[in-house]
């Protein structure tokens, strides 16, 4: 079974706090992974993916993530978060044929 | 660079009636649409996969016979909502990739069912 978890549905913070959104997926064959954003009321907003190489992918406003094979993850990291960033955050795996979401992780700034 | 687009943006149906949206890739070959649905619960639900030269397929749950699609081309699909009901309301998201490339995806079609 192909799947992505995004085991945090909410994460509040204050703004100037450093934050990691979690994701894990399950997946037999190769696939790119990546992470959209969604403010209210709108479409989703690309950030940033991983196909191959360097671990560590740098996205749009501070946004990072870093692929682990060993742990199946793909966090989304930001190291001093900003009100504007509240949002739902989803994670994604594209495979051959297919695409999975995760059911998506509401972040709360406390400004 | 590649791009999504879909029109209507937000669109308002009687109960019973039906609408139709369309994605149009811009940039690159679309050669499989995905169309999903954002339910106010805000998960997304794949409705259907159209890869060129083959069938449709319908994920579960949605049917040829209540989302018709249409993917002629490499650069344009449509999917209609016939007989929309409350049920049917939320953000439909058209997702288009070239081959085993990166999936891109347009900015949704809201649809409200009065």
């Amino acid at each position: 079974t192909q799947t992505v978890s995004q085991s945090d549905a909410h994460v509040t913070v204050f703004e100037g706090d450093s934050v990691e959104l979690r994701c894990n997926y399950s997946y037999g064959g190769s696939i790119y992974l990546s992470w959209y954003i969604q403010h209210h009321g709108r479409g989703l907003q690309f950030l940033l993916k991983y196909y191959s190489g360097n671990p560590v992918v740098q996205g749009v406003n501070g946004f990072e993530a870093e692929f682990s094979k060993s742990d199946s993850s793909f966090h989304l990291r930001k190291a001093s978060v900003h009100w504007s960033d509240s949002a739902v955050y989803f994670c994604a795996a594209t495979g051959y044929q297919n695409f999975y979401f995760g059911k998506g992780t509401s972040l709360t700034v406390i400004p | 660079g590649a791009l999504v687009y879909q029109y209507p943006r937000r669109t308002i149906c009687k109960s019973g009636t039906s609408m139709r949206m369309e994605c149009q890739a811009v940039g690159f070959q679309a050669t499989s649409v995905a169309w999903y649905r954002q339910s106010p619960q805000k998960t997304f639900e794949l409705i259907a996969l159209s890869t060129v030269n083959s069938a449709i397929k319908y994920e579960q749950n949605f049917t040829q016979e209540k989302f018709p699609i249409s993917h002629p081309n490499l650069s344009f699909s449509s999917m209609t909502v016939l007989n929309a009901y409350l049920e049917d309301r939320g953000l439909y998201l058209c997702g288009a990739r070239e081959g085993f490339g990166e999936q891109y995806f347009g900015p949704g079609t809201r649809l409200t069912v009065l």
